[in-house]
C-alpha cells in the first residue's frame, strides 16, 4: 500500500500558478498516481491521473519524475473557485478487478482575492 | 447522466434506531464502495464490493452491514445507530482500470 504525504495547507493569490507536491516513496511498479478535489459538502472529484512524465488536461497538469517517488499537481492561474481540499492518492489493487483508495487529510488550498 | 446517486441527503437518528443508506450508479461499474468522512479528516473505507454478489470489509466496518443488491445498487445499513456514527457517508464506484473513482454527493447523518 503506497503511503502518500502532502502539505496540510497552502495559500495562494488569485491568478497565480499553484503547485502541490506529494511524496509516495513506496509506490509499486504498476501503481498509478491520481489526484482528487473535494469542495465542502461534496464528494471528491477526479482531477487527473498519471504514471510517469507529464500529463495535462483542461483542469491541471501532473508532473512525475523518473523515479516516481513524488508527483506535483499544477493548477494554472487559480481562482476563488479552486479553494478546496486536494488529495494525492495511489489506487491499490485489492483483487477481482477492484481497487482501493486510502485517504489522508489532503492539502487544503485557500485562494485569496 | 446521473453518475452515483445517494439517498437520503440528510438524516437524523436517535441512538439505537436503524436505517439504510441507498446508493445507485448508472455507469455499469463492477466495484462500489462506502466511505465515511469525519470533520477535518480524509475518507475512511467502511465496506466495498468488487462485483455483484461479493462484499468485503474495509478499514472501519464495525456497526455496519452492506448489501450489493445488483450491479447498480449498493446499500449500507446501520442496525443500531450510535453517536459515534455521526458522519458524512459517501458512496463511490470505479471502473476496471482502478484509476478513476466516482463519488456521490454524500449523506449527512446525525445520531443523537
Amino acid at each position: 500500500l503506497a503511503k502518500t504525504t502532502q502539505p496540510i495547507s497552502m495559500d495562494s493569490y488569485e491568478g497565480q500558478e499553484v503547485n502541490i507536491t506529494c511524496s509516495h516513496n513506496n509506490i509499486a511498479t504498476n501503481d498509478y498516481i491520481t489526484w482528487y478535489q473535494q469542495f465542502p459538502s461534496q464528494g471528491p472529484r477526479f482531477i487527473i491521473q498519471g504514471y510517469k512524465t507529464k500529463v495535462t488536461n483542461e483542469v491541471a497538469s501532473l508532473f512525475i519524475p523518473a523515479d516516481r517517488k513524488s508527483s506535483t499537481l499544477s493548477l494554472p492561474r487559480v481562482s476563488l473557485s479552486d479553494t478546496a481540499v486536494y488529495y494525492c492518492l495511489v489506487p491499490t489493487y485489492s483483487g477481482a478487478g477492484s481497487y482501493q483508495l486510502t485517504f489522508g487529510k489532503g492539502t487544503k488550498l485557500s485562494v485569496i482575492p | 447522466n446521473a453518475g452515483v446517486t445517494q439517498t437520503p441527503k440528510f438524516q437524523v437518528l436517535k441512538t439505537g434506531q436503524s436505517m439504510t443508506l441507498q446508493c445507485a450508479q448508472d455507469m455499469n461499474h463492477n466495484s462500489m464502495y462506502w466511505y465515511r468522512q469525519d470533520p477535518g479528516m480524509g475518507l475512511r473505507l467502511i465496506y466495498y464490493s468488487a462485483s455483484e454478489g461479493t462484499t468485503d470489509k474495509g478499514e472501519v466496518p464495525n456497526g455496519y452491514n452492506v448489501s450489493r443488491l445488483n450491479k447498480r445498487e449498493f446499500s449500507l445499513r446501520l442496525e443500531s445507530a450510535a453517536p459515534s456514527q455521526t458522519s458524512v457517508y459517501f458512496c463511490a464506484s470505479s471502473d476496471q482500470t482502478g484509476g478513476r473513482f466516482f463519488f456521490g454527493q454524500g449523506t449527512r447523518l446525525t445520531v443523537v
